[in-house]
């Protein structure tokens, strides 16, 4: 069945570092590949997403750029802030159409 | 648009107690999915509607838990009786099948089991 992974957490970073959260997947077929974002005390909040190959996300200063050939959907940001710490969830919409499948969350912290 | 709506946002309750939650989709979406969310399992699909009805249900970890959707505006999860290992955050979500517009969460249900 499908599957994703992410990098286990916490990742923890100073202001203005460059954050990487890698994800990767299995998938049959060409799934459309989202990350998500949850703040402290709230649901998930979509950040950013990609429906097929080579496709860049992009949204508040994040990136993703959908990798067929290595099965990655790799985020990242030039530039964090500390309003940036959060748990970032990397997902999947696959053969089964609108079901998403949820990677187990990378908690980012940010310190000023 | 209001967004996805849950209630209540807390609950407390004591073991072999019935429990319900609400849920209320965005306007217009007719798929409908409940979640549950903890530390040592992480997100976990419980089930999820199409239309009304119920498409897979395969996460419901057993017969305690419960789910309908009468109408497309809708949505409750039941737990009865209740069980400490059930205190979790349990959010829905709902989207629009065949677009690619990901899912909209609501601000989940913290419910704890003592």
């Amino acid at each position: 069945g499908d599957s994703v992974t992410q990098m286990e957490g916490p990742v923890t970073l100073s202001e203005e570092a460059f954050l990487t959260i890698n994800c990767t997947y299995t998938a049959t077929g060409y799934p459309s590949l989202f990350w998500y974002v949850q703040y402290p005390g709230e649901g998930l909040q979509l950040l950013l997403k990609a429906t097929k190959a080579d496709d860049k996300g992009s949204n508040k200063g994040f990136e993703a750029t959908y990798r067929k050939e290595t099965t990655s959907f790799h985020l990242e940001k030039g530039s964090v802030q500390v309003s940036d710490s959060a748990v970032y969830f990397c997902a999947l919409t696959g053969a089964a159409g609108n079901k998403l499948t949820f990677g187990g969350g990378t908690r980012v912290l940010v310190k000023p | 648009d209001a967004g996805v709506i849950q209630s209540p946002r807390h609950e407390v309750t004591e073991m072999g107690q019935e429990v319900t939650l609400r849920c209320k989709p965005i306007s217009g979406h007719n798929s409908l999915f409940w979640y549950r969310q903890t530390m040592m399992r992480g997100l976990e699909l419980l089930i999820y509607f199409n239309n009304n009805v119920p498409i897979d249900d395969s996460g419901m970890p057993e017969d305690r838990f419960s789910a309908k959707m009468p109408n497309a505006s809708f949505s409750t999860l039941k737990i009865q009786p209740s069980e400490p290992r059930d205190s979790a955050v349990y959010f829905c979500a709902s989207t629009l099948t065949g677009t690619d517009y990901g899912y909209t969460f609501g601000s989940g249900t913290r419910l704890t089991v003592v």
